[in-house]
């Protein structure tokens, strides 16, 4: 089975820190992804990566970075958090281009105060 | 452990077929339950279920939530092939007084056949 491991279930942030999420995938996959999500909105894509070094903006890129320095490891950076920020936060990886049979990690909630 | 399991793994269908679906779940602290179509770029969000027994429509697709027996169904009516798609169900948990986490099952992927 995938396995799609994201650092954290819960984090509570201060406005301004500087917060990484983490995601490991453990079956060689090229590509990577992070979402968020927000009630009533569904997932909206952030970045996603295909391949090391390798990213591209998704929907929502503002106030995040990425970077995807080993294969199995895709970091979401929120540069300075701010309360805008709190959600869901999900990383998800693929075999194929594409997300559409992509594995999703368990999700990290991130609470901004 | 909290678990999503969706059947069947993988359908086959001719254009104008309906179908349908499943999404069992043995969570605790159930607060939601999501259907999404998993697509090129990111999955597309479907329905958000929270009360058993209610109906919830959108075109060809509806969908309800039974949450004393712990399951929810996704039917589509009239298939067309741009319905091929794997689709995903996730169950949002409550964790104390804030929102929870998201727990997916594998989906079910979709062919519809011309």
């Amino acid at each position: 089975d995938v396995k799609v491991t994201q650092s954290s279930r819960y984090l509570v942030k201060r406005t301004g820190e500087k917060v990484f999420l983490e995601c490991v995938q453990d079956m060689d996959h090229e590509n990577m992804f992070w979402y968020r999500q927000d009630p009533g909105l569904g997932l909206r894509l952030i970045y996603f990566s295909y391949d090391v070094k390798m990213k591209e903006k998704g929907d929502i890129p503002e106030g995040y970075s990425v970077s995807r320095e080993k294969k199995e490891r895709f970091s979401l950076i929120l540069e300075s958090a701010s309360t805008n920020q709190t959600s869901m936060y999900l990383c998800a990886s693929s075999l194929f281009q594409g997300a559409d049979e992509a594995f999703f990690g368990q999700g990290t909630r991130l609470t901004v105060v | 452990e909290d678990k999503v399991v969706q059947s069947p793994l993988s359908l086959v269908v001719h254009e104008g077929d309906t179908v349908t679906l499943n999404c069992s779940y043995e969570v605790t602290n159930f607060r939601s339950l999501l259907w999404y179509k998993q697509e090129k770029k990111a999955p597309t969000f479907l329905f958000m279920l929270t009360s058993s027994g209610i109906e919830k429509k959108s075109g060809r697709l509806s969908s309800i939530l039974d949450k004393k027996e712990l399951f929810s169904i996704l039917n589509i009516t009239a298939t067309q092939t741009g319905d091929s798609a794997v689709y995903l169900c996730a169950v949002e948990t409550n964790y104390g007084g804030s929102q929870g986490n998201l727990i997916f099952g594998k989906g079910t992927k979709l062919s519809v056949k011309p």
